[in-house]
């Protein structure tokens, strides 16, 4: 069975220039993760799709976070204009059905802002 | 403030001995997971305990769960050097996402 795919898998770019990560689930997954990690702490929640719905957007910074799912199964989490302390890893999760599930991580998009 | 909080933050033993790690969170939960994080990598879930449970077993791992104290233990034995990684804690302390502790650095010495 396929893994959670994620791209890139690295990034450099510089502060206040935008960035765009792509993540493709396990297929059948109907929950999707996005998740920052910052260098020395556990993963935080920014989004959390059920299909193409968005169930809990309350942590992501939505004057320059945004984030889709289409047609429920790919995602992508763009940051524009992004700072510096965006640095962190990207990890983008699925789940069969909810958050109570098992979380399957892909191995993240490492973002470093200049 | 993170719901779930590790302690250590940082374990380091020889190989064969068992490792211990545990987690408190503050607010009552639906379920606890534990994930391991290999250097610059994702997470891998390891084992979901829910609330009406008071322990559960994978392999060589022990997960205990105390909903009166708040707190859950991880127990590894006959350790590895290939166990080497980051544990996490996540628990639902809002019933609608998991909150991740900081984790608890494990280093098995060969």
């Amino acid at each position: 069975e396929a893994g959670v795919a994620q791209s890139p898998r690295y990034k450099i770019i510089e502060k206040r220039q935008s960035v765009a990560f792509w993540c493709n689930p396990i297929s059948g997954h109907a929950t999707l993760y996005w998740y920052q990690q910052i260098l020395g702490q556990g993963p935080k929640l920014l989004i959390q799709f059920q299909n193409n719905g968005v169930v809990d957007d309350s942590q992501l910074p939505k004057d320059r976070f945004s984030a889709e799912r289409l047609k429920g199964v790919d995602s992508t989490l763009k940051i524009q204009p992004a700072k510096l302390e965006d640095s962190a890893v990207y990890l983008c999760a699925s789940s069969l059905d909810g958050y109570q599930e098992t979380q399957y991580f892909g191995p993240g998009t490492r973002l470093l802002v200049l | 403030s993170q719901q779930g909080e590790e302690d250590p933050q940082a374990l380091s033993i020889q190989e064969g001995e068992n490792a211990t790690m545990n987690c408190s969170y503050k607010t009552s939960i639906n379920n606890l997971q534990w994930y391991r994080q290999n250097s610059g990598r994702g997470l891998v879930h390891l084992i979901l305990i829910r609330s009406n449970e008071r322990e559960k077993h994978s392999g060589r791992l022990r997960v205990t769960l105390d909903t009166s104290k708040k707190s859950s233990s991880l127990l590894i034995t006959a350790s590895r050097a290939a166990d080497t990684a980051s544990y996490f804690c996540a628990t639902d302390p809002s019933g609608s996402r998991l909150t991740f502790g900081e984790g608890t650095q494990l280093t098995v010495n060969p």
